[in-house]
Order: structure tokens, then sequence, then C-alpha cells
């Protein structure tokens, strides 16, 4: 079945420790997105890609680093520069056509910094 | 800035109530509109979308939205809420006309429904 997969599903990081969260899609998609989900905040936009090689910060970058080197994968490094970093976070992906179609979501991988 | 707007945060309905989940949005261009639903455990679902064309529309599970542009607003309906109906629901918005492939999402409401 296609479908995007994020693992891990959980993750706890030290404080001060980077961490990367990984996002594979087999859709043969060309834009992926990562997203932050809070209670009551929504999903606010970290980092998307449109094509390979190529990506552009959303409207909470600060913190995170991403790479495109594949069309298939988009992974995330949540850095220790992110303030905050316990959060829910969602990867997706959409045809070039996104505001068309919309976007496919991953399960989403629950990081908890301790 | 563009933003979108859910008013509604905690919604607790019984079963077979009316549902009415408000959307709005501030921009004022061509504008696609999405409803997504994330069910307790799940991963989010597109409920339905608007693009052009009729401005309401049907999507899954019985659920309908109105695109009323003269208000901004997406509103997303259901005539008979049932208890599998709970769950998180996000507007979203993509607001520039397609040029990137952004979606803004709400904040999203909280949906409880009571059997």
């Amino acid at each position: 079945d296609g479908g995007i997969t994020q693992s891990p599903k959980y993750l706890f990081r030290k404080e001060g420790q980077n961490v990367t969260l990984s996002c594979e899609q087999n859709l043969n998609h060309d834009a992926m997105y990562w997203y932050r989900q809070d209670p009551g905040q929504g999903l606010r936009l970290i980092y998307y890609s449109q094509i390979v090689n190529d990506f552009q910060k959303g409207d909470i970058a600060e913190g995170y680093s991403v790479s495109r080197e594949k069309k298939e994968s988009f992974p995330l490094t949540v850095t220790s520069a992110q303030k905050n970093p316990t959060a829910f976070y969602l990867c997706a992906s959409s045809t070039y056509r996104a505001s068309n179609y919309g976007y496919t979501f991953g399960s989403g991988t629950r990081l908890t910094v301790v | 800035a563009q933003s979108v707007s859910q008013h509604n945060h905690h919604v607790i309905l019984s079963e077979a109530a009316s549902l009415e989940l408000g959307c709005n949005y501030s921009y004022g261009g061509t504008v696609n509109l999405f409803w997504y639903v994330q069910y307790p455990g799940q991963h989010l679902q597109l409920l339905l979308k608007y693009f052009s064309g009729d401005p309401l529309v049907k999507g899954i599970k019985g659920f309908e939205a109105e695109f009323i542009k003269s208000k901004f607003s997406f509103n997303l309906r259901k005539p008979s809420v049932q208890w599998s109906d709970t769950a998180e629901y996000f507007c979203a918005v993509n607001a520039d006309g397609g040029a990137t492939n952004k979606l803004i999402f709400g904040t999203g409401t909280l949906l409880a429904v009571q059997p």
C-alpha cells in the first residue's frame, strides 16, 4: 500500500541533543511538509519542499533543519537550538497540485525532551 | 498575514444532534479550502475540499461544507452526528492561488459525541 511512514512513533531526547525524525513516502509525490501539532494551536508549518534538493522555511523553522536528497525522503532534525521541542510532529506529502488535492499525512512522531 | 480561525475549540453533542463547525479565513484572493479530521489514535484524513464550482461540497461520512465568499467562511456541517464522529476537526486554506502548496491550518475543534 502507498503511504507515508514516520519513525519512530515515540522519541525521547535529552536536553542539548539533536534528534532526527524520519519521513518516507512511496506515493511518488513531489512535495513534502513538516508540521508541528500542539494542543490548542493546530498545525504549524516548519519546513516544506516542493522538489528534490530544494526546501523553504515555514512559519516556525527556527531550531529545525531538513534535507531533501531523495524524492521519497524528507528527514527533520530538531536541534538543541529549538527552545520547546516537546510536541507531536506530522509529515505530509502531496502532488504538485496540492491546492486541488490536499495532503496525505503520516501517523506522526511524538517527541519528548527529558 | 494569512490566518484561519476556528471559533469553536470544544463542542459536545448528543447523538443525532446537528453539527456546524465554523471556519473563517483572512485572504481576499483565490482560495482552496479543506476540512481534515483526526480520529483518536489515527492520522489526519481529508474530509472534503473546495477549489472551484458548486460552493456546497459533500465529503465522506455525510459531512458537507459551504463556501461563502462574501463571509470568508467554509463551515462544516452534518445533519445528524454519531458517536463515531468524535474526533478533532481542522480547517485548512491554500491562499496563494496555488503558487505554492502551503496549507494554513486552523487551531482545530475537538468534537465529543455522547451516546
